[in-house]
């Protein structure tokens, strides 16, 4: 149990258009879902988390407008990226957990496999 | 801060045992995670640690420390497939992950 998908894998767009990246949780619900990006060699970076029907909160220095956050249902989490330029190309990964009190392994964050983005 | 210091690379020869050390500085403490990541893949879960003391599961076996705010994660019997980024992250008080740089751990034959 516990799995992840996120869609698409690979997308490869040109510079100035959006692209929304799909992240679901398959045999659970999950009550809050987290996006990261990860560049090369690095860490992973938390981007926002979003909490099924309100607003995602956002890290600081990550712009709320060009990194759309819906999390319309218990199983599907959406992050559009708009106006992508080339510095956006990242890997993107998403995660999700099913309640607010990781006490138990069942509780813990499940990663989706990722979406690479390249943006010429 | 909340901080979480882990060495950035590490070197072992297949075989053999070795141990990543990883230190936190966070507000609130609700446990603590080890993560391997593959290059270009996803973090996959490997332990999860609560309470002071060593948990063994298979090759792998996980230290926590929570008075001296330190954990390390033991790899016994390296094998090449080992090789990969190892990620320490503590959930704080507010069930937030605070994720380490990760080790990126090279395994030689």
């Amino acid at each position: 149990g516990a799995v992840v998908s996120q869609h698409p894998s690979r997308v490869i767009c040109k510079s100035g258009t959006s692209v929304k990246i799909e992240c679901r949780s398959l045999d659970f619900q999950a009550t809050t879902m987290f996006w990261y990006r990860q560049f090369p060699k690095k860490s992973l970076m938390l981007m926002a988390t979003s909490n099924e029907g309100s607003k995602a909160t956002y890290e600081q220095g990550v712009e709320k407008d060009k990194f759309l956050i819906n999390h319309a249902s218990l199983t599907l989490s959406t992050l559009t990226v708009t106006s992508a330029h080339p510095e956006d190309s990242s890997f993107y990964i998403c995660s999700a957990r099913t309640s607010g009190r990781a006490v138990t392994l069942q509780e813990t964050q499940y990663f989706g496999p990722g979406t690479r983005l390249l943006v010429l | 801060g909340q901080n979480i210091d882990q060495p950035t690379e590490m070197t072992a020869t297949e075989g053999a045992i070795v141990q990543i050390n990883c230190t936190y500085q966070t507000s609130g403490f609700n446990g603590l995670f080890w993560y391997q990541q593959h290059a270009g893949e996803a973090p996959t879960f490997l332990s999860y640690n609560v309470l002071d003391g060593l948990e063994e599961k298979g090759r792998f076996s996980s230290f926590l420390s929570r008075s001296k705010g330190y954990s390390y994660l033991l790899l016994k019997e390296l094998q090449m497939k080992d090789s990969a980024s190892y990620l320490c992250a503590v959930l704080d008080s507010n069930y937030q992950l605070i994720w380490g740089a990760g080790t990126k751990l090279i395994i030689k034959p």
